[in-house]
């Protein structure tokens, strides 16, 4: 089944302790972007990749790290988390171009406490 | 600099009334424009997009350059239709920019 996984589904973790969500997408897709989705501010785009080792800031990218070492996996890293990025997290891929709609996992819901 | 408006957060009709979900955009190029809906507990999914020109569970789309709006229609609200409904502009840089969502409630 195509599909977009994300894991862990759901985190509660207190500030300043490292983090990594993961994103796996088996479609082949070469673009993998991540948002965050918050009350009232919809869905805000943190970081994007066009294809390996080609990443690219989002509108919210301060305090996020992203690779893109291999085409189907593109983790989300919170180097030192706090509170403010508390936040229900979606990966989503794409073919590439800008035709293609954008595939999305189930969401991690992250609370940093 | 890209930019989408969705100027109603909740919009609440009853069951066979038409409805109407205002997006409104801001772009300099030529826009490539999403209707993304999420429903209670799923993921987010392709509503339709404006390339394509089609019709999905009765919703259309028409791009109007004039009035750089991207409304989305039907013309007999379900009650399956209740969701988060998003619209979504991809400029030349592949960046896909969201408006904040409008919540359709139809009412029985």
């Amino acid at each position: 089944e195509a599909q977009v996984t994300q894991n862990p589904r759901y985190l509660i973790t207190v500030t300043g302790k490292k983090l990594t969500v993961t994103c796996s997408q088996n479609m082949n897709h070469e673009y993998m972007s991540w948002y965050r989705q918050d009350p009232g501010l919809g869905l805000r785009q943190i970081y994007y990749s066009m294809n390996v080792e080609v990443t690219d800031k989002g509108d919210v990218p301060e305090g996020y790290k992203v690779s893109r070492k291999e085409k189907r996996n593109f983790p989300l890293i919170l180097e030192s988390p706090s509170p403010n990025q508390t936040s229900l997290y979606f990966c989503a891929s794409s073919l590439g171009g800008n035709y293609q709609p954008q595939h999305f996992g189930d969401g991690t819901r992250l609370s940093i406490l | 600099a890209q930019r989408v408006t969705q100027p109603e957060k909740l919009l609440s009709v009853f069951k066979g009334a038409p409805v109407e979900l205002k997006c409104n955009y801001s772009y300099s190029g030529s826009p490539e424009l999403f209707w993304y809906v999420q429903y209670s507990r799923q993921r987010l999914q392709l509503l339709l997009r404006h390339i394509s020109r089609e019709s999905i569970k009765g919703f259309t789309a028409d791009l109007n350059k004039g009035e750089t709006s991207f409304h989305l229609k039907k013309p007999f609200a379900q009650e399956e239709d209740s969701a988060m409904y998003y619209c979504a502009l991809m400029g030349g840089s592949e960046k896909l920019v969201f408006g904040k969502g409008t919540k359709l409630t139809v009412n029985p």
